[in-house]
C-alpha cells in the first residue's frame, strides 16, 4: 500500500520486557512522527525525525523510551522495562517535508498492552 | 504555555443536524492549523489551514482560520451517522524545533 504502516498492530507484554515498534513512513516523505494515546487521554507527541535526526527528544515520557531512524526511511520506537502506564496507541505519522508545511499522514497505530 | 483549547468536549445531534466544532489556540510561532477526524484508533485528516479567512470545504465538511482572533471552527452539514467521532485540531509550529500541540478533541454523535 501507499500509506504509512506500523507494526505490529497488537502487542501484549509483561511489565519489565523491552518492546519495540515500528514504523515504515510513505516513500518519499521525509519527516516521521511519533505520538501516543492513552486510554481517555488526548493525542501527545513523543519525537519527530527530519530525515534521520531528531532535533527535539523532550517529548520522549523517560529516558526508557528512544527513537531512531535509519536510512530516513523505517523507524523503530523502543520502550525499556515497559510499565502498565505505557500502556496506549502508539501511531505514527509522515510528511513530505519540514515540519509545519507538510500534512502529517497517519498510520493505523500499534495497540500495546503492558500487563 | 503553548495550548490548543476545543468546544464543545462532546456533542450528540441528530441526523442531519449541522455542528460547528471550536478550536482556538495560544500558540507561539503559530504556522498552521490542522483538523483530523478520529475513529478507533488513527486520525484522518481533513484540513489544513494556513491563512485566515479562506474556507476549506470538502464536501459536507468546511473549516476556516481566524489569525488575528487565534480560532478556528468546523462545520459539517446535514449530519450523517458515520460522522460520529472524535474531532480533533492540531497547531503546527513555525519552527522545527518546537512540539506539534493538539487540542482535548470534540467527541460527536450523530443519532438516527
Amino acid at each position: 500500500g501507499a500509506g504509512v504502516s506500523q507494526s505490529p498492530s497488537n502487542k501484549v507484554t509483561e511489565k519489565g520486557k523491552d518492546v519495540e515498534l515500528r514504523c515504515d513512513p510513505i516513500s518519499g516523505h521525509t519527516a516521521l512522527y511519533w505520538y501516543r494515546q492513552s486510554l481517555g487521554q488526548g493525542l501527545e507527541f513523543l519525537i519527530y525525525f527530519q530525515g534521520n535526526s531528531a532535533p527535539d527528544k523532550s517529548g520522549l515520557p523517560s529516558d526508557r523510551f528512544s527513537a531512531e531512524r535509519t536510512g530516513g526511511s523505517v523507524s523503530t520506537l523502543t520502550i525499556q522495562r515497559t510499565q502498565q502506564e505505557d500502556s496506549a496507541v502508539y501511531l505514527c505519522a509522515s510528511s513530505l517535508g519540514m515540519l509545519g508545511t507538510d500534512t502529517q499522514y497517519f498510520g493505523p497505530g500499534t495497540r500495546l498492552t503492558v500487563l | 504555555e503553548d495550548k490548543v483549547v476545543q468546544s464543545p468536549l462532546s456533542l450528540v445531534v441528530h441526523e442531519g443536524d449541522t455542528v460547528t466544532l471550536n478550536c482556538s489556540y495560544e500558540v507561539t510561532n503559530f504556522r498552521s492549523l490542522l483538523w483530523y477526524k478520529q475513529e478507533k484508533k488513527a486520525p484522518t485528516f481533513l484540513f489544513m489551514l494556513t491563512s485566515s479567512g479562506i474556507e476549506k470545504k470538502s464536501g459536507r465538511l468546511s473549516s476556516i482560520l481566524d489569525k488575528k482572533e487565534l480560532f478556528s471552527i468546523l462545520n459539517i452539514t446535514a449530519t450523517q451517522t458515520g460522522d460520529s467521532a472524535v474531532y480533533l485540531c492540531a497547531v503546527l509550529p513555525k519552527t522545527s524545533y518546537d512540539k506539534v500541540i493538539f487540542g482535548p478533541g470534540t467527541s460527536l454523535s450523530v443519532i438516527p
